[in-house]
């Protein structure tokens, strides 16, 4: 299975600020990778897919970046609604695996 | 409207099956694959597994191989999963989610989940 590590597992910003998590694979993905966005009680929304295609209807402060084994999410200007935990997930193979989530606080 | 939409919670003793239904609407089932993702509380997202409503084909992750079956119902556009010899590790919000195929894949779907408690 690939082994998804993530980082920062949590983080406070403030508002306005530039936000990076990290993602990285045990082998290379490609740019197979995806970056979802849970808030509390809600189901996972997608972000980003091949590692820096923005969803439809998501803000563009949020980029991604990265192939290989080494990606991140950028959030480049920090809103209040973007506290949530993000979770990154390959799909280069079965099993799918997701990342631990980072927890993002805003201060 | 495009959506699934997941059966509600369930309650279950050690030992024993529960099955969770997720039912699609609003676009063409069979072209769309549905995966299965768990949570359970205050934790990360967990892969179970992905089924093709148009083959049937399943893939499971290991750690539940033997213990989950994956099956649809074209007829009525819903998914079933359903997990057996519970035990208190399986406690968990269970989420459906559309698998958007083809080459690049991501779930762009999801339900809106089923709480499964896991109690004696």
């Amino acid at each position: 299975d690939i082994q998804m590590t993530q980082f920062p597992s949590s983080l406070s910003a403030s508002v306005g600020d530039r936000v990076t998590i990290t993602c990285r694979t045990n082998q290379s993905i490609s740019r197979y990778l995806n970056w979802y966005q849970q808030k509390p009680g809600k189901a996972p929304k997608v972000l980003i897919y091949v590692a820096s295609t923005l969803q439809s209807g998501v803000p563009s402060r949020f980029t991604g970046s990265g192939s290989g084994t080494d990606f991140a999410l950028i959030i480049s200007s920090l809103q209040p609604e973007d506290s949530a935990t993000y979770y990154c997930q390959q799909s280069y193979n079965f099993p799918r695996t997701f990342g631990q989530g980072t927890n993002l606080e805003i201060k | 409207q495009v959506q699934l939409l997941q059966s509600g919670g369930e309650m279950g003793k050690p030992g024993a099956s529960v099955k969770v239904s997720c039912k699609a609407s609003g676009y063409s089932f069979s072209t769309y694959g549905i995966t299965w993702v768990r949570q359970a509380p205050g934790q990360g997202l967990e892969w179970m597994g992905w089924i093709s409503p148009h083959s049937g084909n399943t893939k499971y992750t290991q750690k539940l191989q033997g213990r989950v079956t994956m099956t649809t119902d074209t007829s009525t556009s819903t998914v079933y999963m359903e997990l057996r010899g519970l035990t208190s590790d399986d406690t968990a919000v269970y989420y459906c989610a559309r698998d958007n195929g083809g080459a690049i894949i991501y779930f762009d779907l999801w339900g809106q989940g089923t709480l499964v408690t896991v109690s004696s």
